[in-house]
This record gives structure tokens, C-alpha cells and sequence, in this order.
């Protein structure tokens, strides 16, 4: 089966630029969630969607948004790129929306921008 | 506030050996679940272990343990045997139960020597 699917794999782009990261989650799964990790931190919460709809908004400013389609895919959007933008950009999907034991969350590889 | 604090920046392990990464964490909810995720090189993140607050037995899944003291806090993860392919990022992770979202720690980087 496959797992979570993130695409583009590595990115460059420069300051003031818009960028589109994608996710497919796994079959069956219903909640997207987007994580920030800037190289060696722990990844940051950025968004979660459950069911086509916004369930959560960690501590970004609102050039950070995202969407989630009617066949569970996601998108999220960075506008006016920064510098401090560069990262891993991680998708994550579950079943359902709080994550527990018996709603892990299983991760893409994620997509690594780099704003120049 | 939740935080997570895993204070070990770096751990070298003897192939075959034992390891226990440590992982205090902070949260004024009742209820919470916790979490230990590897990370190798190629940064995807892979689920290794899970304990819910009210569980009264340690999780154990493999050659993987939790050691959950919820008096102090802390959810310290233990490897057995420990193996080449266990080299990697691991992080704690948090959820509590009034949201959607983890709280990580900063990881500790695994080095296993063969």
C-alpha cells in the first residue's frame, strides 16, 4: 500500500516568491496535517484538516495556508517566501483527527525548501 | 503550555547493546497520549511507540520500550539490542487531548557503533 506521498521532493526558491507544497495521505484516511521542522528542531505544527475542514492553526503568520480537496489530498501554500522559510515541510495523515494510539499519525518524507 | 524537552542532544550506542533516549514533558491536560518517532537521513518520520496518560502498564513493542514514570513526567524510550539500522533522529512527542496537534522535542541523534 502506498504511504503518504508528498511532492515536490526538494525545492529552491527565492525571497518574495509563492511556493505549493502537495500530500496525498493514505487510503482511507481523512486528516492531513502539516508540520514545519527547521534543520535540527523538532517539527512545529503548521495546520490541520479533518474532512475538508480547518481543525487546527499553529503559531504561523497568515502567509501559510492550506486546503484539503474532496479526495483527502492537501495543499499548503507559503506567500512572500523568507529566508527562515527554509525547511523540511512534513504531511502527515490519520484516520480521524486527534491523533492517539489508536490514531497514529503516519508521515510523508516530506518536501525540503530551501528560500535563497 | 505543553512542552517536551529531551535533553540529550546525542547518544553513542554499542551495537547489542541497551539505550534509553529521555523525554520529560509538560502539560496541564488530564488526558494525554505520547509518542517516540525515528527519523533516518531520509526524513520521513516512522512511528515506533505510543502511551496513553491513564495506561497502567509500559508500552512495549518490539525491541522497543517505554519507560512512563507520570509522577515525574517523563517518558524515557528504551531500545534493546540495539542495531546498525537503529542510527537515526528520534523524537518525543506529545497530544494532548484539547487539540489536534503534537508538541515535539528537539530529538536526540542515535549512533550506533558497530
Amino acid at each position: 500500500d502506498a504511504g503518504v506521498t508528498q511532492s515536490p521532493t526538494h525545492l529552491i526558491k527565492t525571497r518574495g516568491q509563492h511556493v505549493t507544497l502537495r500530500c496525498s495521505p493514505i487510503s482511507g484516511h481523512k486528516s492531513v496535517s502539516w508540520y514545519q521542522q527547521v534543520l535540527g528542531q523538532g517539527p512545529q505544527f503548521i495546520f490541520q484538516y479533518y474532512e475538508k475542514e480547518e481543525r487546527g492553526r499553529g503559531n504561523f503568520p497568515d502567509r501559510f495556508s492550506a486546503r484539503q480537496f474532496p479526495n483527502y489530498s492537501s495543499e499548503l501554500n507559503v506567500n512572500a517566501l523568507l529566508l527562515g522559510d527554509s525547511a523540511l515541510y512534513l504531511c502527515a495523515s490519520s484516520q480521524k483527527g486527534r491523533p492517539s494510539g489508536a490514531n497514529v499519525l503516519t508521515f510523508g518524507a516530506g518536501s525540503r525548501l530551501t528560500v535563497l | 503550555a505543553q512542552k517536551i524537552t529531551q535533553t540529550q542532544p546525542g547518544m553513542f550506542v554499542q551495537e547489542k547493546e541497551a539505550v534509553t533516549l529521555d523525554c520529560t514533558y509538560d502539560t496541564s491536560d488530564p488526558s494525554y497520549g505520547l509518542f517516540w518517532y525515528k527519523q533516518p537521513s531520509s526524513g520521513e518520520m516512522i512511528f515506533l511507540i505510543y502511551q496513553g496518560s491513564y495506561d497502567q502498564q509500559n508500552a512495549t513493542e518490539g525491541r522497543y520500550s517505554l519507560n512512563f514514570q507520570k509522577a515525574r513526567k517523563s517518558a524515557n524510550l528504551v531500545i534493546s539490542a540495539s542495531q546498525l539500522g537503529d542510527s537515526a533522529m528520534y523524537f518525543c512527542a506529545m497530544s494532548p487531548s484539547t487539540g489536534n496537534q503534537f508538541y515535539f522535542g528537539t530529538g536526540t541523534s542515535l549512533t550506533v557503533i558497530p
